[in-house]
């Protein structure tokens, strides 16, 4: 079966740091991999995704990053962050047809302060 | 473009009592549609979802959804709300856009508390 790991669950980063968050998926191949982000009260905003290695696409212009540089693995990066990068972060994966629904990791709490 | 419109941000119910939320979509394709629940600080987890066929759609917990063409709609239903229903709902819609990749498209919410 497949799963889906997202780490670390909770991290508290000061203004200007950089930050991983990292993403691997197992049990399937060639996934659509997504990164949202949930700002309290405003639902989740797709920021990045992508159909396959080293494909990225940025849904909004901002500080984060994203790669991949493995079929199931997905990164998510910023080389300064911003107080206004808190949130909680979601990664997840899905089939390519459009019928499928998406699977979600834990998710990761980001505090930056 | 698709797009989703939950009506209503927090809805409040009784033990017992039925359970209505709102979701109404946008899309230029056949819409897939799917209703996710999420508990405080977890990732999300699939309620139901209807691609094709049957119109009323069941989902785990008792929760159900029907998918109305003529009113773009895809409200989630359960007939007896239970105290662990407590959670944020999620309505989204997935649909093929140029560049033959799908990405799925999320509602704002709807927070659901269910009170003794």
């Amino acid at each position: 079966s497949q799963t889906i790991h997202q780490w670390p669950a909770t991290l508290v980063q000061p203004v200007g740091s950089p930050l991983s968050l990292e993403c691997t998926v197992e049990g399937t191949s060639n996934p659509n991999l997504y990164w949202y982000r949930q700002a309290a009260g405003r639902g989740l905003q797709l920021l990045f995704y992508s159909v396959g290695i080293g494909q990225i696409s940025s849904e909004v212009p901002q500080n984060l990053s994203a790669s991949r540089p493995q079929d199931r693995q997905f990164i998510l990066s910023s080389k300064k962050l911003l107080l206004s990068d808190s949130g909680f972060y979601l990664c997840a994966w899905s089939d390519s047809t459009p019928n499928t629904e998406a699977f979600f990791g834990q998710g990761t709490r980001l505090t930056v302060v | 473009a698709q797009s989703v419109t939950q009506l209503g941000s927090h809805v409040s119910v009784s033990e017992g009592a039925l359970v209505l939320l709102r979701c109404n979509y946008s899309s230029s394709v056949p819409p897939y549609l799917f209703w996710y629940v999420q508990y405080p600080n977890q990732g999300l987890q699939l309620l139901l979802k209807y691609t094709t066929g049957a119109t009323l759609v069941k989902g785990i917990n008792g929760f159900e959804a029907e998918f109305k063409k003529s009113e773009t709609s895809f409200h989630l239903t359960k007939p007896s709300a239970h105290m662990s229903d407590a959670a944020e709902y999620f309505c989204a819609v997935r649909g093929r856009i140029s560049g033959g990749y799908n990405k799925l498209i999320f509602g704002a919410g709807t927070r659901l508390a269910v009170h003794p």
